[in-house]
């Protein structure tokens, strides 16, 4: 079955560190990929996003790029800020013409960044 | 737009007890889906609404069901909880196609003790 696989955390960095976040899947068909951020105590922000193969999400600074050779879809940013500090999510969605409209998300890695 | 409004925003049940979580989806989204997450296991898909109709249902015992109205709001419902049920509930609306994007509310945590 489809599954993501993101990189063991918490991760702890310094404020304007450079971070990568870590993504692997395996889908049937051709998933839409996301990252999601999670503040404690609420629910789930969506990111960035990427449909097909090649696209580049953005937003926030964040940056992640589909590669289906890979099969990866890893998070980046050049300069964190303690903002930054959440826990990130990567998930797939995919299915066939009716859409599974069921996202499959990777365990989740925190991130402290420390000023 | 109003976001996703879930509620109550917590709740504190006992075993055996059974409860209901409602969930109003952004306006104009026909799509509403339950997750659950643990600690332990994660964010795990429980189903899917569309239409007033079930569309996806994720592997969970028939204790857990859902029902969707004709106004697009959801509820869930859990019966004979057990303490493995205590987890933070989160229900996503969406337009369903193309891509899924999916839009979440703050969720409901949900104790049982």
């Amino acid at each position: 079955g489809d599954s993501v696989t993101q990189m063991e955390g918490p991760v702890t960095l310094s404020e304007e560190a450079f971070l990568t976040i870590n993504c692997t899947y395996t889908a049937t068909g051709y998933p839409s990929l996301f990252w999601y951020v999670q503040y404690p105590g609420e629910g789930l922000q969506l990111l960035l996003k990427a449909t097909k193969a090649d696209d580049k999400g953005s937003n926030k600074g964040f940056e992640a790029t589909y590669r289906k050779e890979t099969t990866s879809f890893h998070l980046e940013k050049g300069s964190v800020q303690v903002s930054d500090s959440a826990v990130y999510f990567c998930a797939l969605s995919a299915g066939g013409q009716q859409g599974a409209q069921k996202l499959v998300f990777g365990q989740g890695t925190r991130l402290t960044i420390n000023p | 737009k109003a976001g996703v409004t879930q509620t109550p925003r917590y709740l504190i049940k006992t075993r055996g007890q059974q409860v209901t979580l409602s969930c109003s989806p952004i306006s104009g989204h026909r799509s509403v889906s339950w997750y659950q997450q643990t600690p332990g296991q994660g964010l795990q898909f429980l189903f899917e609404y569309f239409s007033e109709t079930q569309r996806n249902k994720g592997n969970f015992p028939g204790r857990f069901s859902g029902r969707q109205f004709s106004n697009s709001r959801s509820e869930m419902n859990v019966s004979t909880l057990e303490l493995g049920d205590s987890a933070l509930y989160l229900c996503a609306s969406s337009f369903r196609l193309p891509y899924n994007e999916q839009f979440f509310g703050p969720g409901t945590r949900l104790t049982v003790l």
